[in-house]
């Protein structure tokens, strides 16, 4: 029982570059998260999605898009990649909303 | 902004001693949930309390919820080496709409 799987786990982008980061979830939840987290801080919300089909803005959504693709995936995109944009991505999953939420490993991403 | 603020922001102790984390927020919550993240890894439910509870045990950890000071604590007992993480609390506040919003999270080092 994989969980909460991202892929990939590092990656080097150059400022302007595109990249989709990926997360997928085996556990039939209806709710998936985008968060990122910078050095000493807490985890800050960027997308979330309550349910299939549905796709709502978190507290820091500027600079990306995401798409539930079906109940079990659910990917970030970043269209033109800023060094601002440097930080940890995690996914994230809950059967629903305010539920405890289950966590991916993340995405350890660099933008020169 | 962060409805959760954890402290202290560090913490040492000896393994066999207690460690207690404390939360403040500040508007009215749905629930509060506390997470441990292992260094590089994503984060993990332990013990989620809601508002009409004031005390919540799960093994070695003990969680206190004051609604009326709008703070949470939590305690661990007979600290191992293994606990030593990072512990975030997250509110569930009433006016984000079931979202969670996490603290910046106490570092705790439990040396052997």
């Amino acid at each position: 029982n994989a969980g909460v799987t991202q892929t990939p786990k590092f990656q080097v982008l150059k400022t302007g570059q595109s990249m989709t980061l990926q997360c997928a979830q085996d556990m039939n939840h209806n709710s998936m998260y985008w968060y990122r987290q910078d050095p000493g801080m807490g985890l800050r919300l960027i997308y979330y999605s309550a349910s299939e089909g549905t796709t709502d803005k978190g507290e820091v959504p500027n600079g990306y898009n995401v798409s539930r693709l079906n109940k079990r995936e659910f990917s970030l995109r970043l269209e033109s990649a800023a060094p601002s944009q440097t930080s940890v991505y995690f996914c994230a999953s809950s059967e629903d909303v305010s539920q405890p939420q289950h966590f991916g490993d993340g995405t350890r991403l660099s933008i020169l | 902004s962060q409805q959760g603020e954890e402290d202290p922001q560090a913490l040492s102790i000896q393994e066999g001693e207690n460690a207690t984390m404390n939360c403040s927020y500040k508007t009215s919550i749905n629930n509060l949930q506390w997470y441990r993240q292992n260094s590089g890894r994503g984060l993990v439910h332990l013990i989620l309390i809601r508002s009409n509870e004031r005390e919540k045990h799960s093994g070695r950890l003990r969680v206190t919820l004051d609604t009326s000071k709008k703070s949470s604590s939590l305690l661990i007992t007979a600290s191992r080496a293994a606990d030593t993480a990072s512990y975030f609390c997250a509110t569930d506040a009433n006016n984000a709409g079931n979202m969670l919003t996490f603290g910046g999270g106490t570092r705790l080092m439990v040396k052997p």
